[in-house]
């Protein structure tokens, strides 16, 4: 079946830092790949979404791709503020398949 | 404003009894869904439905019972047949089909005394 894997956190970066948080999927298909955050005690919002390979999806400095020869759709942000600070969850087709989400902590 | 609500925000129950978290959106979405979030596991779907009078059992539905007769709302019964049910939990709906994200409530903390 479909699955989400996600990299473990909590990932501690200072601001200004580069940020990658890797996700990577199995599915048969090619399902629409989905990066959405979580501020603390909130609901989840869509972040960004890719629905077909070598889509670059983006929103607020944040990038991912989508890479059917690998499988992935690695979170990215050239340089984190602290206001960045929360959880993010990588999602498969109609978001019924999320990973068990990155804490992300960014400190002055 | 269109939108997904959620209420209460906190709720306390004490262990044994039934209790209903309610969830209503004016998005005009077909689908609705329920997730469950503990700490560590991210978010694990209980229940969801694609259209009025009808729902899908995820993949921790037991202890749960969910109704869909209105679009606008899909209310989720916690029952004493839960055996953890203290949680965060969050519903969200959507347009459904491929490409389509899901919108979020502001989701409710259920404490089982």
């Amino acid at each position: 079946g479909d699955s989400v894997t996600q990299m473990e956190g909590p990932v501690t970066l200072s601001e200004e830092a580069f940020l990658t948080i890797n996700c990577t999927y199995t599915a048969t298909g090619y399902p629409s790949l989905f990066w959405y955050v979580q501020y603390p005690g909130e609901g989840l919002q869509l972040l960004l979404k890719a629905t077909k390979a070598d889509d670059k999806g983006s929103n607020k400095g944040f990038e991912a791709t989508y890479r059917k020869e690998t499988t992935s759709f690695h979170l990215e942000k050239g340089s984190v503020q602290v206001s960045d600070s929360a959880v993010y969850f990588c999602a498969l087709r109609d978001a019924l398949n999320f990973g068990k989400g990155t804490s992300l902590l960014v400190t002055p | 404003d269109g939108g997904i609500t959620q209420s209460p925000k906190y709720l306390f129950r004490k262990e044994g009894q039934n209790v209903t978290l309610s969830c209503e959106q004016n998005l005009n979405h077909d689908a609705m869904y329920w997730y469950r979030q503990d700490p560590g596991q991210g978010l694990r779907l209980i229940y969801y439905s694609q259209i009025v009078n009808d729902f899908q059992k995820g993949d921790i539905a037991e202890g749960y019972s969910v109704s869909r007769e209105k679009k606008e709302s899909f209310p989720l019964t916690v029952t004493s047949a839960q055996k953890n049910p203290t949680a965060f939990y969050l519903c969200a709906s959507g347009k459904g089909g491929r490409g389509m994200e899901q919108f979020f409530g502001p989701g409710t903390r259920l404490t089982v005394l």
